[in-house]
């Protein structure tokens, strides 16, 4: 079963508009959630975090949303870039070091 | 600060054969975390090595196996590859909160 989901695997967007992208989860465990974005042929890069304390969390241009009781994140981008072309990829821990569990990733293309 | 580095980048092997990729986690890091990325697979979960001791263990057969040297250099190996093996083979080093930080990958390629 797949814990984490993306369930749109490719998004499309205008340079300038916002992009989101959405990741649902099924265990009531996690409390830590991530993003990542990841170029053909490169490692993921880290992103962004939010812990299960707050609901939003910003970093420039990006900011994640967070809503326990619906177990659905949200990674926005605004404005979106041409550079912002990339695979995203959510994922989530619990508590005590236990592994990263990933969605499959969502294919993000910025048109100018 | 230098990133994570993994070798070699690219491998090609024939089934049966078996191989060994090397990964350098960021100075100062402890653990390490091996993932296998397959096309619409998104990235599986291998195992964690922390301090020399697998922490944790993804469900892959026992072909997959691992280790972590007392300088937190880890190695995996596969052995009698399969055709399914081919995959990107990715390394993260662990950040303070469990952000990881992954190293470009080594590409095999199983033929």
């Amino acid at each position: 079963d797949q814990q984490v989901k993306q369930n749109s695997p490719s998004l499309s967007v205008q340079e300038g508009r916002i992009s989101i992208l959405n990741c649902d989860y099924t265990n009531s465990m996690f409390d830590y959630f991530l993003w990542y974005k990841k170029y053909p042929a490169e490692g993921p890069t880290f992103l962004i975090s939010i812990s299960s304390i707050k609901d939003k969390n910003e970093d420039g241009r990006f900011t994640v949303f967070l809503n326990k009781s619906a177990k659905h994140l949200s990674l926005h981008i605004v404005p979106s870039q041409p550079g912002d072309s990339a695979v995203y990829f959510c994922a989530a821990s619990a508590l005590g070091n236990t592994p990263l569990v990933f969605g499959k990733g969502t294919r993000l293309s910025v048109i100018a | 600060k230098a990133g994570v580095t993994q070798t070699p980048r690219y491998l090609i092997k024939t089934r049966g054969q078996q191989v060994t990729l090397s990964c350098s986690p960021i100075s100062g890091h402890r653990s390490v975390s091996w993932y296998q990325q397959t096309p619409g697979q998104g990235l599986q979960f291998l195992f964690e090595y922390f301090s020399e001791t697998q922490r944790n263990k993804g469900n892959f057969p026992g072909r997959f196996s691992g280790r972590q040297f007392s300088n937190s250099r880890s190695e995996m190996n596969v052995s009698t590859l399969e055709l399914g093996d081919s995959a990107l083979y990715l390394c993260a080093s662990h950040g303070l909160h469990n952000e990881q930080f992954f190293g470009p990958g080594t590409r095999l390629t199983v033929l």
